[in-house]
C-alpha cells in the first residue's frame, strides 16, 4: 500500500484563488509527522510547512496552511491568494520511525503539478 | 538557503564509471538523508545516517553506498554506473527530534551517457 498518496498529478488555479492540493497518508505509528514541499522547474526541494500527529492545531505559515484531518488520515495543503511563482511542484512526505535511535524514514508522494495562470 | 550543501551540481559520467556525492548538512543536525529524484521513479527514499551510523534504508542499490563521517557529513558512492542512474540526488538533513523540519540540498544532476 501507498503510504503517501497524491491523487492530482496537475491542478490549474487562477491568479489570486485559493487551492487546495490533496494528500493522503497510511501509517500505523502514534507519532508521525507530515511535511509539503514545493520544487520549482529549477530543481530544488523547498520546505513550505510541518504538522505533528499530535499537533492539535492547523500548521500554517503565511499563505500555506495544512488542513489536518488526522481520523481520515489526510494532511492536505491549502495556498491562499495564489502568485505564479506558485506554478510548481509540489509534494507532500511523512516522516515515521521513532526517535530512539535516530531512526526515521521519510516517504514521499508522487507530487502534483501545480499552475497558476494569470 | 536551506544550510544543506551539495557538490557537485552537476555531473556528467560514463557508463560503468563510479563518482561520489559530497553532502554538509545544516549546522547541528545529526541526521542525513539521501533520495534519488528520476522521472519515471519519483523521489525514492535511499538511506539515512544517524550521527554516523545508519539507521534507515530504502531502495538502494547495492552498486551504491554512503556513510557519515565523524564531522557530520556524508558520501553517496555509486558505482558500475548505468544510464538509468541519471537523476537528481539529494541530501536532506534534520535534527532528530518530535517536530523536526528536514531541509534539503540543491541536488547533485548526475548524467549518465
Amino acid at each position: 500500500a501507498q503510504k503517501i498518496t497524491q491523487t492530482q498529478p496537475g491542478m490549474f488555479v487562477q491568479e489570486k484563488e485559493a487551492v487546495t492540493l490533496d494528500c493522503t497518508y497510511d501509517t500505523s505509528d502514534q507519532s508521525y509527522g507530515l511535511f509539503w514541499y514545493k520544487q520549482p522547474s529549477s530543481g530544488e526541494m523547498i520546505f513550505l510547512i510541518y504538522q505533528g500527529s499530535y499537533d492539535e492545531q492547523n500548521a500554517t505559515e503565511g499563505r500555506y496552511s495544512l488542513n489536518f484531518q488526522k481520523a481520515r488520515k489526510s494532511a492536505n495543503l491549502v495556498i491562499s491568494a495564489s502568485q505564479l511563482g506558485d506554478s510548481a511542484m509540489y509534494f507532500c512526505a511523512m516522516r515515521e520511525g521513532t526517535n530512539s535511535g535516530g531512526y526515521q524514514k521519510v516517504t514521499f508522494g508522487t507530487g502534483t503539478k501545480l499552475q497558476v495562470i494569470p | 538557503d536551506s544550510g544543506v550543501t551539495q557538490t557537485p551540481k552537476h555531473l556528467i559520467t560514463a557508463t560503468g564509471q563510479r563518482v561520489t556525492l559530497r553532502c554538509s548538512p545544516r549546522s547541528g543536525d545529526l541526521s542525513v538523508y539521501w533520495y534519488q529524484q528520476s522521472l519515471d521513479q519519483g523521489l525514492q527514499f535511499l538511506i539515512q545516517y544517524y550521527n554516523g551510523e545508519e539507521r534507515a534504508k530504502g531502495n538502494i542499490l547495492e552498486r551504491f553506498s554512503a556513510q557519515q563521517f565523524p564531522d557530520l557529513h556524508s558520501e553517496l558512492n555509486l558505482s558500475s554506473l548505468e544510464l538509468g542512474d541519471s537523476a537528481l540526488y539529494f541530501c536532506a538533513s534534520s535534527v532528530v527530534s518530535s517536530g523536526n523540519t528536514i531541509y534539503f540540498g540543491e541536488g547533485s544532476w548526475l548524467t549518465v551517457v
